[in-house]
Formats: structure tokens, C-alpha cells, sequence
């Protein structure tokens, strides 16, 4: 168990409203990430984060923001969302140089 | 660029057959190499990883998988399946260079055991 807490969990919200979706981390890891699960495109980086106030883009980020303030907890914000931004949403956490990632449960977001 | 390409949408096999999921890779250097599962509604959990050394490794549940350079490819094996195996599984490729874990996922293949 890696101590990652997705919320919420579930969250259905109409075209153009702003949606925030929150990680938390009870273990103090420097590296997080923010991936998308859609059908018949696996998993994709959104946005990942290196430590507090350091984050760079992934493959999918266009229309998202991550804010992390906090080593503990990083945000992912959709401004204005769309129903192409529809998804599950899944966060996860890296230990230094081991490659593997440890995911959250996972948010599940419907736009309509 | 890395990618994952995972050839079978769907797989359905009897409990207690034997179960090969392909995953070709594409990556300039040695990658890293993942194969995570996923039950409905859960999030992904990690069967087994390749770093370096020995080209077979095992995982959890039995799991096996072999890293064959000359062909691109990590697949998944396991001898006898379990009804309980019945999920998605996701073949991932990294690289080694930074330190942190930009993972390329594949599009996942389903796996269905039957009675």
C-alpha cells in the first residue's frame, strides 16, 4: 500500500465548469504523476511533478494544470472541461530511481 | 519516442490452460519494462518489472515474463490460469535515463477465463 489517496472518487459535471481532482500522499515521495485511462489508449501522462513547485508536462496535458504546494498533495485542475476530458483518472508515485509506479484508485469524471 | 504495443484486445482461455499475452516495445537504450493488472473498478497493480540481469522474471501470482532484446518484446506467461485472474493487463515501457518514471503504457488486453 503506497499511501495514495484519490478524491473524489466519482464526479459527474457539465461542459465549461472548472474540477479540480486531488492526490494525496502519506509517504512523502518526491515524484508524482497524473494519467488518463480511456479505451483502446491505455494509460497517459498528463502531468508529473519532481518536488514542491516543480512539474512538467506529459503526452496529454493540453487543457490541464497540476499545482503542488505541498510534498504531500498534487492537484489536478481541469480550467474549463470538456467532454473529451471525460476519463479515469489516476494518480501515482515513484521512489527515487525505482522505476515503478504505485496508483491510486483512481477518479472517475464524466462531462456532459 | 517509447512505445508499447500490446496486440491482443481480448484474450479468453479455460481455467487451468496455460496464458502467453504478447507486448512488443519500442525504445532507443535498455528500457525498464512493466506488466501491471488491473481488476474492474480498481487501480493497477504490479505484477513484475524488468530492470537488468537475468531475462526471466517472476512475479506475483505465478506470473513469469521473459525480456527478448532480438525481438522487442516482454510477454506475460503463466502456466495454469485461475478464474480469479480474470481482469486487464497493461504492458509498460521506461527508460533510464532522469530519475523520474515517465512510464508508456500499452492499450491493455482483457483477459476472460472460462469454467
Amino acid at each position: 500500500d503506497a499511501g495514495i489517496t484519490q478524491s473524489p472518487r466519482h464526479k459527474v459535471t457539465e461542459t465549461g465548469t472548472p474540477v479540480t481532482l486531488r492526490c494525496h500522499q502519506t509517504e512523502n515521495h518526491r515524484y508524482m504523476y497524473w494519467y488518463r485511462q480511456d479505451p483502446g489508449h491505455g494509460l497517459r501522462l498528463i502531468h508529473y511533478s519532481y518536488g514542491v513547485k516543480d512539474t512538467d508536462k506529459g503526452e496529454v496535458s493540453d487543457g490541464y494544470s497540476v499545482s503542488r504546494s505541498k510534498t504531500e498533495d498534487f492537484l489536478l485542475t481541469l480550467e474549463s472541461a470538456t467532454s473529451s476530458q471525460t476519463s479515469v483518472y489516476f494518480c501515482a508515485i515513484s521512489i527515487y530511481q525505482n522505476k515503478e509506479l504505485f496508483f491510486g484508485e483512481g477518479s472517475r469524471l464524466t462531462v456532459l | 519516442a517509447q512505445s508499447v504495443t500490446q496486440p491482443d484486445i481480448h484474450i479468453t482461455v479455460s481455467e487451468g490452460a496455460s496464458l502467453e499475452l504478447r507486448c512488443n516495445y519500442s525504445y532507443g537504450a535498455t528500457p525498464y519494462l512493466f506488466w501491471y493488472v488491473q481488476s474492474p473498478g480498481q487501480g493497477l497493480q504490479l505484477l513484475l518489472k524488468y530492470f537488468s540481469g537475468d531475462t526471466l522474471v517472476q512475479g506475483i501470482k505465478g506470473f513469469e515474463a521473459e525480456f527478448k532484446r532480438s525481438q522487442s518484446s516482454f510477454n506475460l506467461r503463466k502456466p495454469s490460469v485461475h478464474w480469479s485472474d480474470a481482469a486487464e493487463y497493461f504492458c509498460a515501457v521506461g527508460g533510464h535515463t532522469g530519475t523520474a518514471s515517465k512510464l508508456t503504457f500499452g492499450t491493455g488486453t482483457r483477459l476472460q477465463v472460462t469454467l
